[in-house]
């Protein structure tokens, strides 16, 4: 049973067409993240929400729109695909803050193109 | 966010002890170590962390220098499994739960 799962793990998309990529957790944790590990294979983090509220946002452009309807499920929504959003996103969780066991875990990626 | 230093590559030999080393001499006292390891193709996934003193667990050991300027990802036995990026990465307990990837080391194992 797979701890943190996305779909879908592939996905080819044209130029201003809107994308969505769903996260599930069956952890029981109550925060989740999004992470961008984009072609040179850095991994920069996007959001975080604690129990469906929004406490990490880092500089990412407003066509991204992370909606989290429970604390199991965190979704990432992208309009306006632009060629430069081709990458891995990565749906992370954890138990609270980092400080008690200092362990996301993370899925195992959904790979993103633009054409 | 303080910064880390890690060699670009390292090579090992399978069945031999891996020491990965990460420098970070700007590390502050509300500083973690954590370390991560991100397998071809997969996620990453934690390894370990610590604050100053050395910890262990079942996938490795992570020596701290006493002045944490320094830290040792030990791997005591490498298996072909192993071969993969490894991260250090230090996080700031007070800013919650954010942690900053660097480049980490291209770990490559050869039977």
């Amino acid at each position: 049973d797979t701890a943190v799962s996305q779909t879908p793990k592939y996905l080819v998309t044209q130029m201003g067409n809107d994308k969505s990529i769903k996260c599930e957790q069956n952890l029981g944790h109550d925060t989740m993240y999004w992470y961008k590990q984009d072609s040179k294979k850095f991994l920069k983090i996007m959001f975080s929400y604690n129990n469906k509220e929004l406490i990490i946002n880092e500089t990412v452009p407003n066509r991204f729109s992370p909606k989290s309807p429970d604390k199991a499920h965190l979704n990432l929504h992208i309009n306006s695909l632009e060629l430069g959003d081709s990458a891995v996103y990565f749906c992370a969780s954890s138990q609270g803050t980092l400080t008690n066991t200092g362990e996301l875990f993370f899925g195992e990626g959904s790979r993103l193109t633009v054409l | 966010d303080a910064k880390t230093t890690q060699p670009n590559s390292m090579e090992s030999n399978e069945e031999e002890p891996v020491h990965l080393p990460c420098n970070h001499s700007t590390i502050s006292g509300t500083d973690y170590i954590h370390w991560y390891r991100q397998l071809p193709s997969q996620g990453p996934e934690y390894v370990i962390h610590g604050l100053t003193s050395n910890v262990n667990n079942r996938m490795a050991s992570l020596a701290i220098a006493e002045d944490r300027k320094s830290s040792t990802l030990i791997l005591h036995r490498a298996t072909l499994r192993d071969a993969a990026v490894y991260y250090c990465i230090l996080r700031d307990w007070r800013y919650g739960n954010k942690l900053v990837f660097g480049a980490g080391t291209i770990l490559r194992v050869k039977s």
